[in-house]
């Protein structure tokens, strides 16, 4: 069974400029969270979609949005891109939406904006 | 305060060694996961638990939830098992995943 899928695995885009970053959970997974690396720094909660709502969001600024679509795949946007951006972007998914539920982790988008 | 500190951040070890990872945090969870990341992102979950103690191969998970304390052991470390560790809670009313700044491990022969 494939696991979690990330695309790209690699995305280049300048300062001011949009990024779009998809993930594509495990089959029968309707949560989707999304954790953003950045750099020397540790993983950060992003956003958490279940069932197709964002149900919640971590300490980032507006500009960081996304949706979840009806087959359960999930679209990260960045907008207005900053240096401070770059970072690996990744994906989990898990069965529900309980807490303590097991996330499986997606490979990664790395991110660079120049 | 970090939510989770995990100890130590760098850890050095000959190929053979007893190696253990430590993490302790400040509030209540439904479930602990030890996370391995290799060099190149990408993420492997290696346990969740949410009591007591789990092992898989050459990896042991303990838990105390009393102490609000985790460990994660390596028995027979190998030069593979060179990656950084991370600890990360989901609290009782949250499913996201807080994270650990992670240990960083290189086995030498």
């Amino acid at each position: 069974e494939a696991g979690v899928t990330q695309s790209p695995t690699h995305l280049i885009k300048t300062r001011g400029q949009q990024a779009t970053l998809r993930c594509s959970p495990i089959s029968g997974h309707t949560s989707v969270y999304w954790y953003q690396q950045a750099l020397g720094l540790g993983l950060q909660f992003l956003l958490w979609y279940d069932e197709g709502e964002e149900r919640n969001r971590g300490n980032f600024p507006p500009r960081f949005s996304g949706r979840q679509f009806p087959n359960y795949s999930s679209e990260l946007n960045v907008n207005a891109l900053e240096l401070e951006d770059s970072a690996l972007y990744l994906c989990a998914s898990s069965l529900g939406s309980s807490a303590g539920l097991e996330q499986f982790f997606g490979p990664g988008t790395r991110l660079t904006v120049l | 305060k970090n939510e989770v500190e995990q100890s130590p951040q760098n850890l050095t070890a000959q190929e053979g060694e007893f190696i253990t990872i430590n993490c302790s945090y400040s509030v209540g969870i439904s479930a602990l996961h030890w996370l391995q990341q290799h060099p190149g992102g990408g993420i492997v979950s290696l346990f969740m638990l949410s009591s007591g103690k789990k092992k898989h191969g050459r990896l042991i998970a303990t838990i105390n939830i009393q102490e609000k304390h985790s460990s994660l052991h390596i028995t027979a470390s190998h030069p593979r098992d060179s990656a950084v560790y991370i600890c990360a809670v989901a609290t009782r009313t949250a499913s996201k995943l807080t994270f650990g700044t992670g240990t960083r491990l290189q086995v030498t022969l």
